[in-house]
């Protein structure tokens, strides 16, 4: 068990480009989730898969952010046309299928649009 | 799922017990109170979690009131370690819920 793994750990880029982040999850574990963290705030659910499945995406989600878990191992959250309020710390978690399941959180990627 | 009350900060000093309590009125029968904390630059860790019963593992013990609307957490030998934001939540028993986050509270332990 090597933990949730994300990358990459700080990225920065300038207003108008696109990003994509990449989380590894615990092996085995078939839900992945992806949340979002402002300073000083506790993180906020952005979206969740089942597998390859992405079963609920919140409303923070707009429509210049996708994410994919192809395969229902690794997951990639892409920002396209990237704005200053985008920047923030992006959170990956993992867990098993089951009830009551403990959420095992990646590093996360620091993200600073310029 | 119902909303958390916690104070923003608290100190504890090194060696003694640290209580983080953590409001939550308007719980449904079905809810779990979960504590996860997070230390500076990492993501969130699970420490515990319970529905009615007092609940301790490794980490820390969760007193949750007979009525449900309050609970403590007690870490009952606080490090230097232990700094951290503390985050009290309550989540539908049901496999796949997402967890809403809070602000915490800030827990300093001092030497």
């Amino acid at each position: 068990d090597t933990g949730v793994s994300q990358d990459p750990r700080h990225k920065i880029t300038k207003r108008g480009q696109n990003v994509t982040f990449r989380c590894d999850p615990i092996s085995e574990h078939n839900r992945l989730y992806w949340y979002r963290q402002t300073l000083g705030q506790g993180p906020e659910f952005l979206t969740y898969f089942q597998n390859e499945a992405q079963l609920e995406k919140s409303r923070l989600l707009s429509d210049r952010f996708s994410a994919e878990r192809p395969k229902g191992s690794f997951s990639t959250l892409e920002i396209q046309r990237t704005e200053q309020g985008d920047s923030a710390m992006y959170l990956c978690a993992s867990s098993p299928q089951r009830i009551n399941e403990k959420l095992f959180f990646g590093s996360g990627t620091q993200l600073s649009v310029l | 799922d119902a909303k958390t009350t916690q104070p923003p900060s608290m100190d504890c000093a090194e060696g003694r017990a640290a209580n983080l309590p953590c409001n939550h009125s308007t719980i449904s029968g079905n809810e779990y109170v979960y504590w996860y904390r997070q230390i500076h630059s990492q993501g969130p860790q699970y420490i515990i979690h319970g529905l009615k019963n007092n609940e301790t593992n490794e980490m820390a013990s969760l007193i949750i009131t007979e009525d449900r609307k309050s609970s403590t957490l007690i870490l009952p030998h606080a490090t230097l370690r232990d700094t951290a934001v503390y985050y009290c939540i309550v989540r539908v028993a049901s496999s796949g819920s997402r967890l809403t986050f809070g602000e915490g509270t800030q827990l300093t332990v001092n030497p």
